[in-house]
């Protein structure tokens, strides 16, 4: 079945550094790929998302590339803020293997951006 | 407008006793989702439906889970003869169309059984 693994957390970094969160994916047809954010006490928000290999998604200075090559799809930021500091999931539907539009989450990792 | 709205925010009950959980869906939202997000599990589909009718039940963990949607619009998932596992966050997401592949997400039902 579908599967999505992205590395695990906490990652701390200082403000204005370089973040890349990874992201893999098992999927049986051509999926579309999401970033979703959990800010602390909120819900989920969609942040990016990509529908096809090579197209890249882009949203608030964050970016993730959909390489079919690689089924990878990460995320990345060129200067992160402490206002970034939250749980991001990386997510995949696929639409074939019923369920819809189903989505299916990795397990989320959590950022935390200091001062 | 209004997004995903979900009562209650939290709801602590006992081991054995029924729990209903509702969602409103954005207007106009024909696909609505139902996730659950636990520690043990991450985020996990649960159900999923297009209008009133539920195409892939798959997801539901056991025979104590049902839910209903009404008029293509609230839904209910209902928690019979709740179990300490079943504390979770419930979260219900809706979108355009089914073939629509975003979605957008409630906030959640805490649901906290001792």
């Amino acid at each position: 079945g579908d599967s999505v693994t992205q590395m695990e957390g906490p990652v701390t970094l200082s403000e204005e550094a370089f973040l890349t969160i990874n992201c893999t994916y098992t999927a049986t047809g051509y999926p579309s790929l999401f970033w979703y954010v959990q800010y602390p006490g909120e819900g989920l928000q969609l942040l990016l998302k990509a529908t096809k290999a090579d197209d890249k998604g882009s949203n608030k200075g964050f970016e993730a590339t959909y390489r079919k090559e690689t089924t990878s799809f990460h995320l990345e930021k060129g200067s992160v803020q402490v206002s970034d500091s939250a749980v991001y999931f990386c997510a995949l539907s696929d639409g074939l293997t019923g369920g819809g539009n189903k989505l299916t989450f990795g397990t989320g990792t959590q950022l935390k951006v200091e001062l | 407008g209004a997004g995903v709205s979900q009562s209650p925010s939290n709801k602590v009950t006992e081991k054995g006793k029924d729990v209903e959980l509702r969602c409103d869906p954005i207007s106009g939202h024909t696909a609505l989702y139902w996730y659950r997000q636990s520690l043990g599990q991450g985020l996990e589909f649960l159900i999923y439906f297009q209008g009133n009718s539920a195409p892939d039940k798959s997801g539901l963990p056991s025979d104590r889970f049902s839910a209903e949607r009404t008029g293509g619009s609230v839904s209910t998932l209902t928690i019979q003869r709740t179990q300490q596992e079943d504390s979770a966050v419930y979260l219900c997401a809706s979108s355009l169309l089914v073939s629509t592949d975003t979605q957008y997400f409630g906030p959640g039902t805490r649901l906290t059984v001792l």
